[in-house]
Order: structure tokens, then C-alpha cells, then sequence
């Protein structure tokens, strides 16, 4: 079964950059997507883009388009997610999540099956 | 961007109520709509798929029904564990996004 462990939680300051890594064991790689989902303290969930490693096509949210960057590397079956500008309002618990499809009377169909445990990410001066 | 939302945003019930929670989406979406569990300090836990879909391994107390823009999940009678908040989301667009949650609590 297929397992995301993510690297450990970090304390940055605002205006520096992020990067998170997400390794994937089990299962193959390159046959699912990644996505990225963030929640805040005390919040709720947010989508904040994907990638397919087979293609390393990315795709992002509106809100954090020009301000993240998702990235996978094939060879070590590892995803990356990299957020930058940081600001205070970016302390969040960040996920990485399977993001797979399934047929369902002759449908594709999208969802998360397998999540990380999450990242800390704390922004402050 | 399609926008999801979600009532009540909580709710107290005992165990043994049903419970039905509500999603809606600001444009038709078919049945691209996922359901998660989400308990404090955890990762959310998907509970239903392709909107009535049940995932593998979930009790079948759970239960999803709509199409379009209009959703439910419910609960046939709620268990001690399912004390949790629940999300709604939408996978029709590449764009995902997901409702603002509903906060399940004992009453």
C-alpha cells in the first residue's frame, strides 16, 4: 500500500521561501498525481495544486499561482511543493496527497485516497 | 474557480441520530464530489467518492447522495467515533476546491 512521508516541520521568516518534499513508497509513482493541501490553524482544508510525475504537469490554485511551484522527481519517487513571499498568513499544516481515478460506470473519476501526516510550516519574525 | 459550500457549518446530535450534512456547488459538477473525515491533530480520511460511492473499509452508516450542484452526506446513526468535521470537494475541475467544512459535536 502506498505511504506519503513528508519532511519535517519548519519555522521561516516573511518574505523567505519553503520547500516541503513528500516521498512516496509502495505502489508505482508515476501512475497517480500528487496534490498539495494546506490548512491553516483552526481552519479548514485548502487545495492548493497538483502534479502528475509521469508528465510533470503541474497545475495550481488561482490563489497561489506565481507563488508555488510543485515538482516531482521520478527517480526517487518524491514530490516537492516550494512556496514562497511567505507571510505570517502561510503558517499552516501542509499535506501531500495521493490524487488518483477510479471508473465508476464507465466514468473517470478524481479523489485523495492516501495523505501524509502533514508539515508544520510556521512563518514569523 | 468553482465554489463549494456547506450547512450547517456545525451541528450538536447524539449518538444513534441521523445526521445529514449539505454541499453545494456554485455550477453543475455531475457527481465529482468526494467526502473526507477530518478528526483534530489528523489527516482528513475520504469517505465517499463519485458522490454515493463508498470507500473501502468505511462503515455503511455512511452515505452520499446528488448530482448537479446539490449534495448530502448522511450518518444512518452516529457513532461515538464519527465525532469529527466533515468536507465536501469538488474534482470536476482540474482546479480543485473544497467546501468550508461541518463541525460534528456531541450534544
Amino acid at each position: 500500500q502506498v505511504q506519503l512521508v513528508q519532511s519535517g516541520a519548519e519555522v521561516k521568516k516573511p518574505g523567505s521561501s519553503v520547500k516541503v518534499s513528500c516521498k512516496a513508497s509502495g505502489g508505482t509513482f508515476s501512475s497517480y498525481a500528487i496534490s498539495w493541501v494546506r490548512q491553516a490553524p483552526g481552519q479548514g482544508l485548502e487545495w492548493m495544486g497538483r502534479i502528475i510525475p509521469i508528465l510533470g504537469i503541474a497545475n495550481y490554485a488561482q490563489k497561489f499561482q506565481g507563488r508555488v511551484t510543485i515538482t516531482a522527481d521520478k527517480s526517487t519517487s518524491t514530490a516537492y511543493m516550494e512556496l514562497s513571499s511567505l507571510r505570517s498568513e502561510d503558517t499552516a499544516v501542509y499535506y501531500c496527497v495521493r490524487d488518483i481515478v477510479v471508473v465508476v460506470a464507465a466514468t473517470d473519476y478524481y479523489y485523495m485516497d492516501v495523505w501524509g501526516k502533514g508539515t508544520t510550516v510556521t512563518v514569523s519574525s | 474557480d468553482i465554489q463549494m459550500t456547506q450547512s450547517p457549518s456545525s451541528l450538536s446530535a447524539s449518538v444513534g441520530d441521523r445526521v445529514t450534512i449539505t454541499c453545494r456547488a456554485s455550477q453543475s459538477i455531475s457527481s465529482y464530489l468526494n467526502w473526507y473525515q477530518q478528526k483534530p491533530g489528523k489527516a482528513p480520511k475520504l469517505l465517499i467518492y463519485a458522490a454515493s460511492s463508498l470507500q473501502s473499509g468505511v462503515p455503511s452508516r455512511f452515505s452520499g447522495s446528488g448530482s448537479g450542484t446539490d449534495f448530502t452526506l448522511t450518518i444512518s446513526s452516529l457513532q461515538p467515533e464519527d465525532f469529527a468535521t466533515y468536507y465536501c470537494q469538488q474534482s470536476y475541475s482540474t482546479l480543485n476546491t473544497f467546501g468550508p467544512g461541518t463541525k460534528v459535536d456531541i450534544k
